[in-house]
């Protein structure tokens, strides 16, 4: 079946360390993005990329970084700047000519 | 860029009862709108669109939506709930080439 596949699902990490969440896709989507999820503020968008080997920042880039070297991968690193990491993070995917998103299931992150 | 606002941040319903969410968006010319539910534990997946053409548009599991292009709405109803609408609902708009997305509204309902 095709999707979305973040891992880990649940994610302990200390102070000051930096860590990495996986996001694959098999739906041959061009476009890919990142959203972190609090409650009652909705979805924020971190970073996107419409295409390998291009990333733009989002309206929440801060402390975080992103690569697109192949088209199914996206993988996010919250790194130790990033000064509230604690969240819910989404992955989700765009075929090309539509505007509907396709989103796996998120990575809980805390920060202990 | 767009902007969403969703106006209930909770709303709790006893199953029967009818269920309007609102939302409106910044600024016109085209749009595409968007619903999108998140069961609890479940992915965040697409309840219903509107892309052009009949205003009234009916989504999944009884779920349908208004477009009032006049009011920059597009409010979400349900005539009748169950205790399985119980999830979180966002509205969304494209903005150049990411999708902007509402605060989120939590609707529980009671059996």
């Amino acid at each position: 079946d095709g999707g979305i596949t973040q891992s880990p699902k649940y994610l302990f990490r200390k102070e000051g360390q930096n860590v990495t969440l996986s996001c694959e896709q098999n739906l041959n989507h061009d476009a890919m993005y990142w959203y972190r999820q609090d409650p009652g503020q909705g979805l924020r968008l971190i970073y996107y990329s419409q295409i390998v080997n291009d990333f733009q920042k989002g309206d929440i880039a801060e402390g975080y970084s992103v690569s697109r070297e192949k088209k199914e991968s996206f993988p996010l690193t919250v790194t130790s700047a990033q000064k509230n990491p604690t969240a819910f993070y989404l992955c989700a995917s765009r075929g090309s000519g539509a505007n509907v998103l396709t989103f796996g299931a998120g990575s809980r992150l805390t920060v202990l | 860029a767009q902007s969403v606002s969703q106006h209930n941040h909770h709303v709790i319903l006893s199953e029967a009862a009818s269920l309007e969410l609102g939302c409106n968006y910044s600024y016109g010319g085209t749009v595409n709108l968007f619903w999108y539910v998140q069961y609890p534990g479940q992915h965040l997946q697409l309840l219903l669109k509107y892309f052009s053409g009949d205003p009234l548009v009916k989504g999944i599991k009884g779920f349908e939506a208004e477009f009032i292009k006049s009011k920059f709405s597009f409010n979400l109803r349900k005539p009748s709930v169950q205790w399985s609408d119980t999830a979180e609902y966002f509205c969304a708009v494209p903005d150049d080439y990411k999708l902007s997305f509402g605060a989120g509204t939590t609707v529980t309902v009671r059996a």
